[in-house]
């Protein structure tokens, strides 16, 4: 079945340390996404990117990194400058301008 | 910087009743507009999408309306089913020539709750 994958579901991370969320999609789009999710708000999106090897920053792109290298996986590192890295994170993928289909998203806790 | 507003955190409807969500932007450069449903500790799965070069768009219950000169969207739901309670997110994207071609930003999010 086609989908987008995300994992792992749940993640505990030690201050200081640096994370990296999953994301693979068999679906062959070109564009992926990686959103984050606090209690009461909306989705605000991290890092896009339309195309392998080209990504661009969001909104609250500061303390991430991400790479592109497969059509097909888009992973998130959450370093130690990200401040404040509890939340809810989700990744989408879509045909670029379609609708696009959300993982079941992964929540990061640092402990 | 919000350029796509729900403004309305929470909406209470009886079973069988219209519901109506909104949502307005403030970026021009807006002409696709996407609603998603969401649970909680999932993803949000798609409901519906309109082009700025239609006013309405069907499908089933789900009926999304675009003003443009208003920068404003509504979901309507009728009739309302309590399988409906969900959190409601409304996404816009650019169009090409601008720097957020592809970019898709979404609202807060307003809690539906549909009462038996």
């Amino acid at each position: 079945d086609g989908g987008i994958t995300q994992s792992p579901k749940y993640l505990f991370r030690k201050e200081g340390q640096n994370v990296t969320l999953s994301c693979e999609q068999n679906l062959n789009h070109d564009a992926m996404y990686w959103y984050r999710q606090d209690p009461g708000q909306g989705l605000r999106l991290i890092y896009y990117s339309q195309i392998v090897n080209d990504f661009q920053k969001g909104d609250i792109a500061e303390g991430y990194s991400v790479s592109r290298e497969k059509k097909e996986s888009f992973p998130l590192t959450v370093t130690s400058a990200q401040k404040n890295p509890t939340a809810f994170y989700l990744c989408a993928s879509s045909i670029v301008r379609g609708s696009a289909f959300f993982g079941q998203g992964t929540r990061l806790t640092v402990v | 910087d919000q350029q796509v507003k729900q403004n309305s955190p929470s909406l209470s409807v009886q079973e069988g009743r219209i519901s109506i969500l909104n949502c307005d932007y403030t970026n021009s450069m807006f002409d696709y507009f996407l609603w998603y449903k969401k649970y909680p500790a999932e993803g949000p799965t798609f409901l519906i999408s309109i082009s700025s070069i239609k006013d309405k768009n069907e499908d089933g219950r789900f009926t999304v309306f675009l003003n443009k000169s208003a920068k404003h969207l509504s979901l309507h739901i009728v009739p309302s089913q309590p399988g409906d309670s969900a959190v409601y997110f409304c996404a816009a994207s650019a169009g090409a020539g601008g720097t957020s071609y592809g970019k898709l930003t979404f609202g807060q999010g307003t809690i539906l709750t549909v009462h038996p």
